[in-house]
């Protein structure tokens, strides 16, 4: 079946750096995507979403680009903090009536100081 | 404001037992879902209910129940656990076009 995916299973950063982390999704008719970070023991919690129409989308500190052409997602957190250590999922919407959410298997993103 | 509130937080059941796993939301959504994760795995799809009164299978709805017993409330119910039913379990609530809330979890054991 179609599934979201991740490059990579864990990423070390410096404090201060900034992080880059990649979802690959194969459903061309996902229309809705989602980070999530999820701290050991807790449930996930969000980050930001991106809808089909759109390549770019800002937050605090983070930023979500979208490649449709390659079917590609990618999480960039800017001057990553120990707090930003946790697990990350990357999520896809693709029965829109549903509105039910595909999870990738997640990065653990650790950050050194 | 409490968001998505999932009960018990931890179980510990032998095989052959039920039980079930509560979770409320007080956001008003019409939609809610529950979520299996094992170790180092993303979130797979049990059984979602899009509004009150239905139900619908996910991905891995074999062992399981549900109940949508009001807008609020959404319950799962292992009938007869396995040790393959050894997870954690989310429940999570949206509406159209906003994110999704997840509860705490319900760690679940099953020896």
């Amino acid at each position: 079946g179609e599934s979201v995916g991740l490059h990579l299973p864990t990423l070390s950063v410096q404090e201060g750096d900034n992080s880059i982390i990649n979802c690959a999704y194969s459903n061309s008719a996902s229309d809705y995507f989602i980070w999530y970070k999820q701290e050991s023991g807790k449930g996930p919690q969000f980050i930001i979403d991106i809808r089909s129409n759109m390549d770019k989308r800002q937050g605090q500190r983070v930023t979500v680009l979208l490649n449709k052409t390659v079917k590609h997602l990618s999480l960039q957190i800017a001057a990553t903090q120990p707090g930003d250590s946790a697990v990350y999922f990357c999520a896809e919407n693709w029965d829109t009536g549903r509105r039910a959410l595909t999870f990738g298997s997640g990065t653990r993103l650790q950050v050194q100081p | 404001n409490a968001g998505v509130t999932q009960t018990p937080k931890f179980q510990v059941l032998k095989t052959g037992q039920s039980m079930t796993l509560q979770c409320a939301q007080d956001m008003n959504h019409n939609s809610m879902y529950w979520y299996r994760q094992d170790p180092g795995m993303g979130l797979r799809l049990i059984y979602y209910s899009a509004s009150e009164g239905t139900t619908d299978k996910g991905e891995v709805p074999n062992g399981y129940n549900v109940s949508r017993l009001n807008k609020r409330e959404f319950s799962l119910r292992l009938e007869s656990a396995a040790p393959s039913q050894t997870s954690v379990y989310f429940c999570a609530s949206w509406t159209s076009n906003t994110e999704a809330f997840f509860g705490q979890g319900t760690r679940l054991t099953v020896v």
